[in-house]
């Protein structure tokens, strides 16, 4: 069965740094989607990327993230200076139509 | 009132026990609706979409009341396995964003 597959697993950063979270969605899906987890919360929507677009994004994604779909396969997370509440799980997901959201099985980043 | 609200438990369960979340929501148009689990420091996995007529997988049944805006689950049997966190989560208008309820834990106890 096709697969969301996210790396790095584990990212260590240190507060202004930048970083970037990758991820490779099912091949033939057209939504994209970051979303993140705090540990012990619920599950936060960051932005939704369609046809080469942002859809949506959420007050959480500031000016600090961006997104990136460089290629036909990558899709990109990027914050440019992290901040230490930016601690989370990063999670991608993909799908294809108007069909359930597969995600990937995150990056979880700490910021230090 | 919240956009997706759930019950966070723990409910903890005797195994063969059934047990059963709700959730509610707070945007009438909502088109789609979902149940997904959550293990431990995972990623969210699909458990099973949610029908307008009810649905129903193995030991899981699935119900929509869109009159009431909520959503239930009922686990039949339950197996140490089922043990997780279980999202709720509705698309409020399509093609977009999916909503995620903070999650309702279940531990299933021999």
């Amino acid at each position: 069965e096709p697969e969301v597959t996210q790396t790095p697993s584990h990212q260590v950063t240190q507060m202004g740094q930048e970083v970037i979270l990758r991820c490779v969605p099912i091949s033939n899906h057209l939504y994209f989607y970051w979303y993140r987890q705090i540990l012990g919360q619920k599950v936060e929507f960051l932005v939704s990327f369609y046809n080469n677009e942002i859809s949506e994004k959420s007050e959480i994604f500031d000016d600090q993230f961006s997104v990136e779909r460089p290629d036909g396969s990558n899709f990109t997370l990027k914050i440019r200076s992290t901040k230490l509440e930016d601690s989370a799980m990063y999670f991608c997901a993909s799908r294809l139509d108007n069909s359930p959201l597969h995600f990937g099985n995150g990056t979880r980043l700490t910021v230090t | 009132r919240k956009e997706v609200e759930q019950d966070p438990g723990p409910f903890n369960v005797p195994e063969g026990a059934t047990v059963a979340f709700n959730c509610t929501y707070s945007n009438s148009a909502s088109q789609s609706f979902f149940w997904y689990r959550q293990d431990c420091r995972k990623e969210p996995k699909l458990l099973m979409s949610v029908y307008s007529s009810g649905n129903e997988d193995g030991r899981f049944t699935a119900q929509l009341n869109r009159a009431s805006q909520y959503i239930s689950l009922l686990i039949r049997d339950s197996k140490l396995s089922d043990s997780a966190t279980y999202l709720c989560v509705v698309n409020p208008r399509g093609n977009e964003k999916l909503t995620f309820g903070t999650g309702t834990r279940l531990t299933i106890i021999p």
